[in-house]
């Protein structure tokens, strides 16, 4: 079965400063998608990426599919308070979400100090 | 509606008794999920929807699960004889394509 691994499991920054975390798989990703979580809400969808290689962008998150579609990181610049909460990477077990469901990694939580 | 949504947010229940949980995906959406998270942990697959049929429901961890969507839309997930172990955050999601979006989930506790 398909496992993702995210490091660092906890991150604590001060406001303004660049951060960045990784999820690495143990199969190739068909496509590998990035969520935020507030304690106690819902998943906030951020980003997937599909292509090897692929980069997105959304304000200051930027997130990366590496060519051999095994590890993806996302980095976020200039942080924010607001940055703050669980992030998660869950992958598509198979040709795309439309045909199957998503494992996640255990999470990494960002704290950023103002 | 504008997003996914769940039904109730909170339920506390004593063990041994019937649960369920209401999800109303997205309009639209064909595809329908259910996960289970538990605290510290992301979320596992329990169950998913195309339509009215679940085309996977290898996540179940046993029979006393069960999920149910008669009209492709609402889903059920239903929990008979509940167990303390059953309690965690249930959470639900929709696609139309290739994106997935979450509802806010239930947090269920079994006393």
């Amino acid at each position: 079965s398909q496992e993702l691994e995210q490091s660092p499991q906890s991150l604590i920054v001060q406001e303004g400063k660049n951060l960045t975390i990784n999820c690495t798989s143990s199969k190739t990703l068909y496509g590998l998608y990035w969520y935020k979580q507030k304690y106690g809400e819902g998943l906030i969808f951020l980003m997937m990426l599909q292509k090897g290689g692929e980069e997105k962008s959304h304000e200051k998150i930027t997130a990366k599919l590496d060519e051999k579609k095994q590890q993806s990181s996302l980095h976020i610049t200039a942080s924010q308070p607001s940055h703050a909460g669980i992030y998660l990477c869950g992958a598509a077990v198979a040709g795309g979400t439309s045909y199957g469901k998503l494992t996640f990694g255990q999470g990494t939580i960002l704290t950023v100090h103002p | 509606g504008a997003g996914v949504s769940q039904t109730p947010s909170n339920k506390v229940t004593e063990k041994g008794k019937y649960v369920e949980l209401r999800c109303d995906p997205i309009s639209g959406h064909t595809a329908l999920y259910w996960y289970r998270q538990s605290l510290g942990q992301g979320p596992e697959f329990l169950i998913y929807f195309q339509g009215t049929g679940a085309a996977d429901d290898s996540g179940l961890p046993n029979d006393r699960f069960f999920a149910v969507r008669p009209e492709g839309s609402v889903s059920t997930l239903k929990i008979q004889r509940t167990e303390r172990g059953d309690s965690a955050v249930y959470l639900c999601a929709s696609s139309g394509s290739n994106e997935q979006f979450f509802g806010p989930g239930t947090r269920l506790t079994v006393l």
